[in-house]
């Protein structure tokens, strides 16, 4: 079964640090990696994404690393604050109509 | 805006009784997706369609059917919900369009309680 692993399952950062969340895959035919953000009560929406043709994407204060021959990738959060704590959902898939796979979820909470 | 939306928001039902949850999307796409949210097991594809009445099971497909007879609709129905049933439900539509990169957007979910 296709997969996505997620760590860590929870985050508690300083506000002004640094989250990290971490995700790594098996599927090499996997090519598209989105990172979802999700508050309390509402879905998850699509916060920032990346293709394998490049090793890194910034937008903003978030930045996804993208490591193809380690078959990882990574969410940066810098700068974190406390309107930054949520769930946290990285995802893969392969282009076209097939379902995004999610990892198990990261709850961050950024404290001040 | 585009928009998800679930029918509702709570829901509490019997064990045994026949559940629909309903989901409508304004963004004319073409692909749905129902997933289940429970703690510490993130989100788990249930069902999903990329086109009408067409319907393809997931990772989690038991205990729940889908009805798909317009493109804006997409029903997830529990036929004789039970306890371990009871989770949160998101249901999400993207495009088929390549350009769109598979992007999901989700309604706000309904959380279904099976007593």
């Amino acid at each position: 079964q296709q997969q996505v692993k997620q760590s860590p399952q929870s985050l508690i950062v300083q506000k002004g640090g640094i989250s990290i969340i971490n995700c790594a895959y098996e599927n090499t035919a996997f090519d598209y990696f989105p990172w979802y953000q999700q508050f309390p009560g509402k879905g998850p929406a699509l916060l920032i994404a990346i293709r394998p043709d490049v090793s890194e994407k910034k937008e903003g204060r978030f930045t996804i690393s993208f490591n193809k021959s380690a078959k990882q990738f990574s969410l940066h959060i810098m700068d974190s604050q406390p309107g930054d704590s949520a769930t946290y959902f990285c995802a893969a898939s392969i282009t076209g109509n097939t379902p995004l796979v999610f990892g198990k979820g990261t709850r961050l909470s950024v404290i001040a | 805006d585009v928009k998800v939306t679930q029918s509702s928001r709570y829901l509490v039902k019997r064990t045994g009784e026949k559940v629909f949850l309903e989901c409508v999307q304004d963004m004319d796409h073409e692909n749905m997706f129902w997933y289940r949210q429970d703690p510490g097991l993130g989100l788990r594809l249930i069902y999903f369609s990329y086109d009408v009445k067409m319907k393809e099971k997931g990772d989690i497909p038991e205990g729940y059917s889908v009805s798909r007879e317009k493109k804006e609709r997409f029903s997830l129905i529990l036929e004789s919900a039970s306890t371990n049933q009871t989770s949160m439900y998101l249901c999400a539509s993207s495009s088929k369009d390549a350009s769109s990169y598979n992007e999901q957007f989700f309604g706000p979910g309904t959380r279904l309680t099976v007593l």
